[in-house]
Formats: structure tokens, C-alpha cells, sequence
């Protein structure tokens, strides 16, 4: 099973958005609506920030949103504040009854 | 509020076992719908699902390592653990204890993760 595709960074200014996307197969992204992204400062345990593809845990800023279109999952981080600064990695079920990741999107806050 | 936390060696030498628990506190490991998971991250890289165990004992691994795990769990400890045979240096890397959500597909609580090295 293949590690689902992230862009390695992205930046933006504060108050702007910006878009993670993750992009894999019909045998995971495409055929489940078990996409999940994580957030992980350095040193620290990944922390939920969407699952289900756009549902946001308890908690979670309104400023992060997902969607989903075929086999590609995205993050949306609205109004970027600079405690965005971070990695954020995409999850999703696959058909082998396994859990694939990321390999990581680095958000710098510019 | 639950929390995990791994315990076990920092340190490993090739080809022997490593080993680590994961003791679940602030909740019962019984209570509810979860699978509880071992995920693992290498320096500078992604996270790499290993695999799960329920409170059936019933397990789920990952292909590429399922000859070499296995996972267990404990519930009058409140502990579930991890084992896997015949390290190298590839296994080197920060293991993380997580439960999940059964037939929701996220990971909700995470442990701090534990550092793993695998060297002589």
C-alpha cells in the first residue's frame, strides 16, 4: 500500500488561506469517506483536525475545513495564524482493511 | 479526559525484539468502541500504521509487517502492547500508542510516543 501524496510545504501570509491536498487511489481516498488530517508541532503527538472529511472534532478552530473530490482529499487552514505553523498529515481507510498516511505537508506561516 | 502512555526500552539491538506497552488511563480500555492502534513515524518521515488489537483480542496488521508483530491486549491492566521481532535499523523511530474510533476510521487520542532506537 502506497503512502497517499502531499505537497512536501506550503506557505501563505497571516489571514490568508491555503489549501493540503491529498491525493491517492479509488482503493483508499476515493472509495471511503474515512479521510482524517492530523496536526504536529515539533517534538509533539499528531492531534485530529478533521475526520470523516470534513468533520471537525470538538475543539478544532472553524478555520480548518475539508473536502473531498474523487481521490483527492484537501485542507483548507482559513485565516492563517502563525500557531498554524506546522505538519499536517492525511489518513484514510483502504480496501486492504489497513490505515495509509501522508508523507507530510510542512505549513510555514510566512 | 483519556490518556496513553508507552513505556519500554529506548534502545534495541538488530535482530532482538522490541516491546512496548501502552497503559491507558482517565477510561476503561473496555468502555466504548475503539480499536487500539500502534502507529510508528521515522525520523523526518510519515506515519506508518503497524497495526490493532480490540478487546475481543481480535488483531489487524500492517502486510509489510505482519510477519514480524503482534499486538495484545491486557484489560485488567488497562494496557495493550507491542512486539516485534527481528529489528534493524529501519525500525528506528518514534512509536506512538493511539485508540481508535471503531468503524469511524480516525484516531482521536494519541500517547506521546516513545523513541526507538535500533543500534549495537
Amino acid at each position: 500500500q502506497s503512502a497517499l501524496t502531499q505537497p512536501a510545504s506550503v506557505s501563505g501570509s497571516p489571514g490568508q488561506s491555503i489549501t493540503i491536498s491529498c491525493t491517492g487511489t479509488s482503493s483508499d481516498v476515493g472509495g471511503f469517506n474515512f479521510v482524517s488530517w492530523y496536526q504536529q508541532h515539533p517534538g509533539k503527538a499528531p492531534k485530529l483536525m478533521i475526520y470523516e472529511v470534513s468533520n471537525r472534532p470538538s475543539g478544532v478552530s472553524n478555520r480548518f475545513s475539508g473536502s473531498k473530490s474523487g481521490n483527492t482529499a484537501s485542507l483548507t487552514i482559513s485565516g492563517l495564524q502563525p500557531e498554524d505553523e506546522a505538519d499536517y498529515f492525511c489518513s484514510s481507510y483502504t480496501s486492504s482493511t489497513i490505515y495509509v498516511f501522508g508523507l507530510g505537508t510542512k505549513v510555514t506561516v510566512l | 479526559q483519556v490518556q496513553l502512555q508507552e513505556s519500554g526500552p529506548g534502545l534495541v539491538k538488530p535482530s532482538e525484539t522490541l516491546s512496548l506497552t501502552c497503559t491507558v488511563s482517565g477510561g476503561s480500555i473496555n468502555g466504548g468502541n475503539y480499536a487500539w492502534t500502534w502507529i510508528r513515524q521515522p525520523a523526518e518521515k510519515g506515519l506508518e500504521w503497524i497495526g490493532r488489537t480490540y478487546i475481543s483480542g481480535s488483531t489487524n496488521y500492517n502486510p509489510s509487517l505482519k510477519s514480524r508483530v503482534i499486538i495484545s491486549i491486557d484489560t485488567s491492566k488497562n494496557q495493550f502492547s507491542l512486539q516485534l521481532s527481528s529489528v534493524t535499523a529501519a525500525d528506528t523511530a518514534v512509536y506512538y500508542c493511539v485508540r481508535q474510533v471503531m468503524g469511524k476510521g480516525y484516531f482521536d487520542y494519541w500517547g506521546q510516543g516513545t523513541l526507538v532506537t535500533v543500534s549495537s
